[in-house]
């Protein structure tokens, strides 16, 4: 199985400032990667696809980057609403895997 | 819109088999894949498996020979069904719509407890 490694495991920021999240896994997966936000009490939702393609209706405040082993999940000026946990996940092989995750808490 | 709502009940025994509808609104289930997807207490997730547009259904090896994804067309609903679960299977359960194996649309969760 392919094993997705994230880090930091929680991230205090305060709000506006950009961040970074990362996403390691444990071979090269090309760019088959997504990032998903789940806040308390709701159902994940899905901000990027293939490591760094939009979906509609995701502010342009997050983006994804990276290929291969290496992912990151940018937020440009974290707003209140974006303190969640943010997971990746890989659709290179099956069984498909998700990384344990990233709390983005405030300051 | 596409909508995905998880039903079953909240509490099984050790050893009995836990059975979960996902029932599906604005989309046929005969595209497409439909996933399970469960969350454990501490934010571990877990893909379970998925049945296709044709049927034809994947499923974690972890799971071995313990579950079963079936469908209903003419509801336009799909099943999970785990056996023999133990306090481990103690998690949120999420039905969600698969598209080339990233998950798109969920449904809002069922939390199951294992318990005697």
């Amino acid at each position: 199985d392919i094993v997705l490694t994230q880090s930091p495991a929680t991230l205090s920021v305060t709000p506006g400032e950009s961040v970074s999240l990362s996403c390691r896994a444990s071979q090269g997966i090309s760019t088959s990667i997504h990032w998903y936000q789940q806040k308390s009490n709701e159902s994940p939702r899905l901000l990027i696809k293939y490591a760094s393609q939009s979906i509609s209706g995701i502010p342009s405040r997050f983006s994804g980057s990276g290929s291969g082993t290496d992912f990151t999940l940018s937020i440009n000026r974290v707003e209140s609403e974006d303190f969640s946990v943010y997971y990746c996940q890989q659709s290179y092989s099956l069984p498909l895997t998700f990384g344990s995750g990233t709390k983005l808490e405030i300051k | 819109e596409v909508q995905l709502q998880e039903s079953g009940p909240g509490l099984v025994k050790p050893s009995q088999s836990l059975s979960l509808t996902c029932s599906v609104t604005g989309y046929s289930i005969t595209s497409n894949y439909w996933g399970w997807i469960r969350k454990f207490p501490g934010n571990k997730m877990e893909w379970m498996g998925y049945i296709s547009y044709s049927g034809s259904t994947s499923y974690n090896p972890s799971l071995k020979s313990r579950i079963s994804i079936t469908r209903d067309t003419s509801k336009n609903q799909f099943f999970l069904q785990l056996n023999s679960v133990t306090t481990e299977d103690t998690a949120t359960y999420y039905c969600a719509r698969t598209i080339w194996y990233y998950f798109d649309y969920w449904g809002q969760g069922v939390m199951v407890t294992v318990s005697s």
